[in-house]
């Protein structure tokens, strides 16, 4: 079982509306979740990050975290064309002592918007 | 813009050569770490650095290994370069304080042949 687990898609969504995009993880301690968006050729750009369970909204954005069943979903509201890019759900690995969290990040999903 | 900076941008090598790839850290910032992404995956952790020290290590053999500088700008070295070494590698930058988000650098494309 990989430690982060994505639907590679790609998923197709018309234009203006909700897309929805879910990632699951193994590791039960993981306390830090984040959502990366990357354009194809670029580097990965944060997104979310989500830390409790629930929701948390940025703009077009919402972020959904239930550790008890080890999942975290990114939705999309009103879809662009500008949105279209690959979704990379990212989760820490263990709890660092010291420095920075150590990211394992599922495989992506490739997201397109239709015009 | 996050402030992180990587050079070279590309890079072309052939299979038993060595590599050194640098990446500047944004300001304030005293963690680096290092991730691979082969084409159509999610980017790998490497390792770490840590004020200078290395703070865990990925699944990676001894030939990759790094370097941390006062100023916290990061190499990585990679020696006895193999075609699946060929990926685009992305160093990022935190302050270190344990739920900091990590900022990308705008990565190194390498090209084994």
């Amino acid at each position: 079982q990989k430690e982060v687990e994505q639907n590679s898609g790609p998923l197709s969504v018309p234009e203006g509306a909700i897309a929805s995009l879910n990632c699951t993880y193994s590791d039960r301690v993981s306390q830090s979740f984040f959502w990366y968006r990357q354009y194809s050729g670029k580097s990965p750009e944060l997104i979310m990050s989500i830390y409790s369970n629930g929701d948390k909204e940025d703009g077009r954005f919402t972020a959904q975290l239930n550790k008890a069943s080890q999942y975290v979903s990114l939705l999309i509201r009103d879809s662009q064309p500008s949105d279209s890019a690959t979704y990379l759900c990212a989760v820490n690995r263990g709890r660092p002592l010291q420095g920075a969290q150590k990211l394992v990040f599922g495989q992506g999903t490739r997201l397109t918007i239709n015009p | 813009e996050t402030g992180v900076t990587q050079s070279p941008t590309h890079l072309i090598k052939t299979r038993g050569q060595q590599v050194t790839l640098r990446c500047s850290s944004q300001s304030g910032h005293n963690t680096v770490s290092w991730y691979q992404q082969a084409l159509g995956q999610g980017p790998q952790f490497i390792f770490q650095y840590y004020r200078e020290e290395e703070n865990g290590r990925g699944n990676f053999p001894p030939r990759f290994s790094g370097l941390q500088f006062p100023n916290y700008s990061s190499e990585l070295n990679v020696n006895a370069l193999e075609l699946d070494d060929s990926a685009l590698y992305l160093c990022a930058s935190s302050l270190g304080t344990r739920q900091e988000t990590q900022y990308f650098g705008p990565g190194t494309r390498l090209l084994v042949l």
